[in-house]
């Protein structure tokens, strides 16, 4: 299994406040990702980063930002949390492009209230 | 833009039988991937096949196979020989060019939830 790890794993917050999700992965991979599931959506891009202080959006980037200051962590800040941001976020992996498939961490499950 | 669309809500399929999972796509790229991937009811991502536009042959990975008609734009997800652990939400992605540095964006399916009765 690719070593990638998420932080917190459950979260239960209050509308208005900010939370930071965080990613972590042991493989040196390039590129990171930020998705979040919700039902009736499938999977969903935020942010991703190609790099070390290299990250761009995605199609639902709205109230969320990311940072990544060194190859293993990839964050992702909601500023304000709000209701229609619970949801099940996944961090993914990918050494390259092309074929090479996406690794995917174990999901945080984040709820606002 | 990229589209995936997975018609199937739900699948009910006897233990040991073939069954294959529907997954068409719509994209203006010439260059795209296509993936499977399988979700389990303790929630991860596990990824199963990948198609590239340009490959001649239907991948397959063990009892995994990709049937792919590309005019038709179509990657359904054939198991055969179903098993009871096969029970789970499935879900097709596609990969298109992405304008920064190899960086995949995937764009996936609203999944279909496989059940596997014994």
């Amino acid at each position: 299994d690719a070593g990638i790890t998420q932080s917190p794993r459950h979260k239960v917050t209050e509308t208005g406040t900010p939370v930071t999700l965080r990613c972590h992965q042991t493989e040196n991979h390039r590129y990171m990702y930020w998705y979040r599931q919700d039902p009736g959506h499938g999977l969903r891009l935020i942010h991703y980063s190609y790099g070390v202080k290299d990250t761009d959006k995605g199609e639902v980037s709205d109230g969320y930002s990311v940072s990544r200051s060194k190859t293993e962590d990839f964050l992702l800040t909601l500023e304000s949390a709000t209701s229609s941001q619970t949801s099940v976020y996944f961090c993914a992996i990918s050494s390259r492009g092309g074929g090479d498939e996406q690794f995917f961490g174990p999901g945080t499950r984040l709820t606002v209230l | 833009a990229q589209k995936i669309t997975q018609t199937q809500p739900g699948m009910f399929v006897q233990e040991k039988e073939a069954v294959t999972l529907d997954c068409t796509y719509d994209t203006s790229d010439q260059s795209y991937g296509l993936f499977w991937y399988k979700q389990p009811s303790s929630g991860e991502m596990i990824f199963l096949i990948y198609q590239g536009s340009y490959d001649e042959q239907n991948a397959t990975e063990g009892r995994y196979s990709l049937n792919f008609q590309k005019a038709r734009k179509s990657a359904n997800l054939v198991i055969s020989a179903s098993q009871l652990g096969d029970s789970a939400m499935y879900f097709c992605a596609m990969r298109g060019l992405t304008e920064i540095q190899g960086a995949q964006k995937l764009v996936f399916g609203q999944g279909t939830r496989l059940t596997i009765n014994p």
